[in-house]
């Protein structure tokens, strides 16, 4: 079974900077993909950015963007420029891109609580 | 929140009642999830539905039902609600590559 790891229970930032939020995740499988999902104190569950394991350049959304290392299985999100309305938590996610039942599962880290200061 | 909506958004129930929760999308996806969300957990996989009256079971299915008979709702059953089902239950419908989600529902077992 695949599992995903936040390794930053909580992490902070002071406004207009740069931060990194770590994840990792394990699987055997070549076909996947990733995901990063922000969930401000709204509640809402927001898509912020996704990789299709196949591609090799990272995924980049405005001052959102990810370092993927497929070797390494690794999947780190970068905010620039942060910004007050970045305050929230951060789950990393993993997803198979084969046919099963396996497909169809979304497994989630348990999250890194950003606080972005001003 | 690509049209989906969960009705209630709070819910506070008794022990041993049945409980429904009901999650609406507007798109047309043909795969919907029901999540809960628990402190430490971050959001695990209940049920799914892959089609209409097509389900399957999640890593914590124990206790919950689900149905599917329009293509745009799904339904969460908790047969005989329990204080460890105390919980905020989201809804998601998508791609399975591009899942979107509902507002949540906070439920409350006393």
């Amino acid at each position: 079974a695949q599992t995903v790891t936040q390794s930053q229970p909580e992490m902070s930032v002071q406004e207009a900077e740069t931060v990194t939020l770590s994840c990792t995740y394990d699987t055997s499988e070549s076909n996947y993909y990733l995901f990063w999902y922000k969930q401000p104190p709204s509640r809402q569950m927001i898509l912020v950015i996704r990789q299709e394991a196949y591609k090799q350049q990272n995924a980049t959304e405005n001052r959102f963007s990810v370092n993927f290392q497929k070797a390494a299985k690794s999947f780190s999100l970068k905010i620039s420029d942060s910004q007050l309305g970045d305050t929230a938590m951060y789950f990393c996610a993993f997803i198979h891109g084969g046919s099963g039942g396996s497909n169809y599962k979304l497994t989630f880290g348990k999250g890194t609580l950003l606080t972005v200061n001003p | 929140d690509a049209g989906i909506t969960q009705s209630p958004r709070h819910k506070v129930t008794e022990t041993g009642t049945p409980v429904t929760l009901r999650c609406h999308q507007t798109e047309n996806h043909r795969y919907m999830y029901w999540y809960r969300q628990d402190p430490g957990h971050g959001l695990r996989l209940i049920h799914y539905s892959y089609g209409v009256k097509d389900t399957d079971k999640g890593e914590v299915s124990d206790g919950y039902s689900v149905s599917r008979s329009k293509t745009e709702d799904f339904l969460l059953t908790l047969e005989s609600a329990t204080s460890s089902q105390t919980s905020v239950y989201f809804c998601a419908a998508g791609a399975y590559y591009e899942q979107y989600f509902g507002p949540g529902t906070r439920l409350t077992v006393t």
